[in-house]
């Protein structure tokens, strides 16, 4: 499977703009770029996926590199309620999510 | 609001004594897979239903077992529980398993299983 390498942890200030970084330098042609968050005591939640073009919701922003080995979502103005761990996914159509150690995202107030 | 729905969300169970848990949707999909997530960890798959299909993933001891009688729910059977099986059990769904649309996975609070 290919997989996905992301930062232990980060921190941001509430309001501000927040840029969580994934690298997937052996991702595949048919591999969806699937990102979700799990805040605590919850199950994990789905943010935002995207295969080529950069995708937006009203959750998020999801930029992906022209060659695809990386991306990095964007959370325009960050909440306290973000505070979560943030997993960035590869998903081939039909296989299982595979989650990664993810992201541990703080945000200062 | 459609939901998925676990219960009961705590459960307390003696070691070597058979448990079970309980996953319901009102999504109407047609997948739902059960996780594990022990403490610190990423959630880790067990197995999912495709509709009446079981899928089991290869590492998943047989320890663990799943029925899913009807389109709405999906148990989680552990038959004999052992300390190293404490941990958070989820239930998620999806409409369907391909990667593009119906791609999104519903989880629900998920059931954490002390084991005594």
């Amino acid at each position: 499977d290919a997989k996905t390498t992301q930062p232990n942890s980060m921190e941001s200030n509430e309001e501000e703009p927040v840029h969580l970084p994934c690298n997937h330098s052996t991702i595949s042609g048919t591999d969806y770029i699937h990102w979700y968050r799990q805040l605590p005591s919850q199950g994990p939640e789905y943010v935002i996926h995207g295969l080529t073009s950069n995708v937006n919701n009203r959750m998020a922003s999801l930029a992906i590199a022209e060659d695809r080995k990386s991306s990095t979502l964007i959370l325009h103005r960050a909440t306290l309620r973000d505070a979560a761990v943030y997993y960035c996914i590869l998903k081939s159509s039909g296989d299982k999510l595979t989650f990664g150690t993810g992201t541990r995202l703080a945000v200062r107030p | 609001d459609a939901m998925v729905i676990q219960n009961p969300r705590y459960q307390v169970t003696q070691f070597g004594k058979p448990v079970t848990l309980s996953c319901s949707q009102t999504l109407n999909h047609n997948v739902m897979y059960w996780y594990q997530q022990k403490s610190s960890q990423a959630p880790k798959l067990l197995f999912h239903y495709y509709d009446k299909d079981f899928n089991n993933e290869a590492d998943t001891p047989d320890n663990f077992q799943s029925r899913r009688p009807n389109t709405s729910f999906c148990f989680l059977d552990i038959r004999s529980p052992g300390l190293g099986d404490a941990a958070m059990y989820l239930c998620a769904t999806s409409r369907d398993k391909l990667a593009g649309v119906y791609n999104e996975q519903f989880f629900g609070p998920g059931t954490r299983l002390t084991v005594l």
